[in-house]
């Protein structure tokens, strides 16, 4: 079965850039999305088609595939941005999470 | 402004159906181009995605739990609802709902309901 392979935890000081990572076979040959999820809170989506934000999320977050890989990349990173994130695939009818990447801002 | 409920038990017996039902408002389940699901989340872990289901009846199931769920959906009444079987200590998570846009090969979640714990315990 397919799977999405996340690094389990990040820390970044505020101000600098979160690259957070997921792999998975020839990822991107497929779309990913991305998902923020604050302590207590429901995921909410952050980037989906690769590299497309919805609305209402800033700026500082985006996003890549190529490859193996997809990449989350938050730029100028906030204390607001410490939280898990989880990438998404979608592979022969199934939706794939990765495990999920800790980020702490400190 | 589209918002999902999530309702049911918050316990249930070992070998027992779990029995999960979610409320949309704010737009129709009848939409084009959606699929409407459930994922869930044992207590400090990760995302697992249940199943999905378009209005139509076209349905996805993570292969795993596929002999065990069961998504249905009632346009009448706007909501969806998730059955799970024979529950076990392992099937104990926070379960959401959710509104999954698919185009293509694309697919990805843009609501979420605020989940609901169900534990699985005698």
């Amino acid at each position: 079965s397919y799977e999405l392979t996340q690094s389990p935890s990040l820390s970044v000081s505020p101000g600098q850039t979160a690259t957070i990572t997921c792999s998975g076979h020839k990822l991107g040959d497929k779309y990913s999305s991305w998902y923020q999820q604050r302590p207590g809170q429901s995921p909410i989506l952050v980037i989906y088609q690769d590299n497309k934000r919805p609305s209402g999320i800033p700026e500082r977050f985006s996003g890549s595939n190529s490859g193996n890989t997809a990449t989350l990349t938050i730029s100028g990173t906030q204390p607001m941005d410490e939280a898990d994130y989880y990438c998404l695939a979608w592979d022969i009818s199934t939706v794939i999470f990765g495990g999920g990447t800790k980020l702490t801002v400190l | 402004q589209l918002q999902l409920q999530e309702s049911g038990p918050g316990l249930v017996k070992p070998s027992e159906t779990l029995s999960l039902t979610c409320n949309v408002s704010g737009g129709s389940i009848s939409s084009s181009g959606y699929y409407w699901g459930w994922i869930r989340q044992p207590p400090g872990k990760g995302l697992e995605w249940i199943g999905s289901m378009f209005y139509s009846g076209r349905s996805y199931y993570k292969p795993s739990l596929k002999s065990r769920v069961t998504i249905s959906v009632d346009t009448s009444k706007n909501q969806f609802s998730l059955k799970l079987i024979s529950v076990t200590a392992a099937d104990t998570a926070l379960y959401y709902c959710a509104r999954h846009v698919s185009r293509g090969s694309s697919w990805e979640i843009d609501y979420w309901g605020q989940g609901t714990l169900v534990t699985v315990s005698s």
